[in-house]
């Protein structure tokens, strides 16, 4: 699997949109973007994923870039309760090995 | 959501006792599960794939006598820490895939913390 680079820390003001970047510039066509967010002492929680189109949900959006080299996490309207490690983990989920390899991630803190 | 439950969510043991983590997929049937482990300030490092109905494949590093993976039906996994020792404190954390198309997504448990006397 491709490997990501995200940077270590960011902040985020609250009711701002929180903008996380992630590099994977050795992405192969069959791999998805995923990204995944664990707030402290607790279970990661998948946000969302996609492969080369822009993609939504009730969580975020997704950014990728045409060449698929890098993508952008985008909270719209942080709260507090977004606080937490931003994972970008790429991966074929087409396969049978469903196995994520997850690096250090971006601590995410949302200041009042 | 699919959820995936762990218990217990703590526990406190004596060093060379044993001790059983339980993960559940509550509305989905998982062939494949996924233990973790985390140290404080760290990622989650990937232990092992429990598969139902055959052996667990480890990964590079982790002892598969000291970590016992038992899959024993579609919807548990289970992870022994067999003579734990203070080392072995650290936060456990299972995931199951959900098959779905291509949206393959991964489901995780709320994490159990080991703590090593």
């Amino acid at each position: 699997d491709a490997k990501t680079t995200q940077p270590t820390s960011m902040d985020c003001a609250e009711g701002r949109a929180a903008n996380l970047p992630c590099n994977h510039s050795t992405i192969s066509g069959n791999e998805y973007v995923y990204w995944y967010r664990q707030i402290h002492s607790q279970g990661p929680q998948y946000i969302i994923h996609g492969l080369k189109n822009n993609e939504t949900n009730e969580m975020a959006s997704l950014i990728i870039t045409e060449d698929r080299k890098s993508s952008t996490l985008i909270l719209p309207h942080a709260t507090l309760r977004d606080t937490a490690v931003y994972y970008c983990i790429v991966y074929n989920s087409g396969g049978s090995n469903y196995k994520l390899t997850f690096g250090k991630g971006t601590l995410l803190t949302v200041n009042p | 959501g699919a959820v995936v439950s762990q218990h217990p969510s703590w526990v406190i043991c004596k060093s060379g006792t044993s001790v059983k983590i339980e993960c559940r997929s509550l509305d989905f049937q998982a062939t494949t599960m996924f233990w973790y482990r985390q140290f404080p300030k760290q990622s989650l490092m990937l232990m092992a794939t429990s598969n139902e109905g055959s052996k667990a494949t480890y990964e590079q590093g982790v002892e598969k006598d000291k970590f016992l993976i038992n899959h024993a039906s579609l919807t548990l996994s289970t992870l022994t820490v067999t003579s734990a020792h203070p080392e072995d404190s650290s936060f456990y954390i299972c995931s199951a895939p959900r098959p779905g198309g291509r949206s393959d997504t991964q489901y995780f448990g709320p994490g159990t913390r080991l703590t090593v006397l």
